[in-house]
């Protein structure tokens, strides 16, 4: 595709269950990261990964959160157990190379309500 | 760490009025600095980045930033606002050695006609 996609749009889910989020990057771009916003604030840096390895994970805000990324392609966040201050909207950008010049392409988030 | 304060929440300008977002970071070094608009219901879009060289740096939609060293500040600018520029603003800088941002809280424009 043309841009960064991301599935499901929309997610509305029980306390207490696991989900996973799923990232499309644009095709040929070897780098990937994952940031969530809450509303009314800023992005906040979750993952990064360099083709199908995370370098980065710095920001996962707990053993809850984990990522992977397959075939330098798709990759998925998943967040077990969740719970409500999980709520926020997951955005992902993939780049080209992955260096601090690289322009970042986000794509449309997923927003997520635990109940 | 590297960090980044948008300090105004919230700006309503009329339409055709000049336009001014501020930003300032902290950065231990030559920062790489960006600004994002993210329009409702759609993904973020650069604007514009700055990296080295000529400190005013020209982005997409008319929009210009400035990069002050001594001020430690980015600030966004248009000369006139239109009614299409009612979106959120991000400010963000970019590490060295990695290509993770650090984004800051947003501002939102309100565009009055």
């Amino acid at each position: 595709g043309a841009g960064v996609s991301q599935s499901p749009s929309n997610k509305v889910t029980e306390k207490g269950k696991d989900v996973e989020l799923r990232c499309d990057p644009i095709s040929g771009h070897t780098a990937l990261y994952w940031y969530r916003q809450r509303l009314g604030q800023g992005l906040e840096f979750l993952i990064y990964f360099q083709g199908n390895s995370a370098p980065d994970k710095s920001g996962l805000p707990s053993d809850r959160f984990s990522a992977e990324r397959t075939g330098e392609s798709v990759s998925t966040l998943t967040i077990q157990r969740t719970q409500q201050e999980d709520s926020a909207v997951y955005l992902c950008a993939s780049s080209l190379g992955g260096g601090p010049s690289d322009t970042q392409y986000f794509g449309p988030g997923t927003r997520l309500t635990v109940l | 760490a590297q960090s980044v304060t948008q300090p105004d929440i919230h700006i309503t300008v009329s339409e055709g009025a000049s336009l001014e977002l501020r930003c300032n970071y902290s950065y231990g070094a030559t920062p790489y600095l960006f600004w994002y608009v993210q329009s409702p219901g759609q993904g973020l879009q650069l604007l514009l980045k700055y990296f080295s060289g000529d400190t005013l740096v020209q982005g997409i939609k008319g929009f210009e930033a400035e990069f002050k060293r001594s001020q430690s500040s980015f600030n966004l600018r248009k000369p006139s606002v239109h009614w299409s520029d009612a979106a959120e603003y991000f400010c963000a800088v970019g590490a060295t050695n990695a290509g993770k941002s650090t984004f800051g809280d947003g501002t939102t424009l309100t565009v009055k006609p």
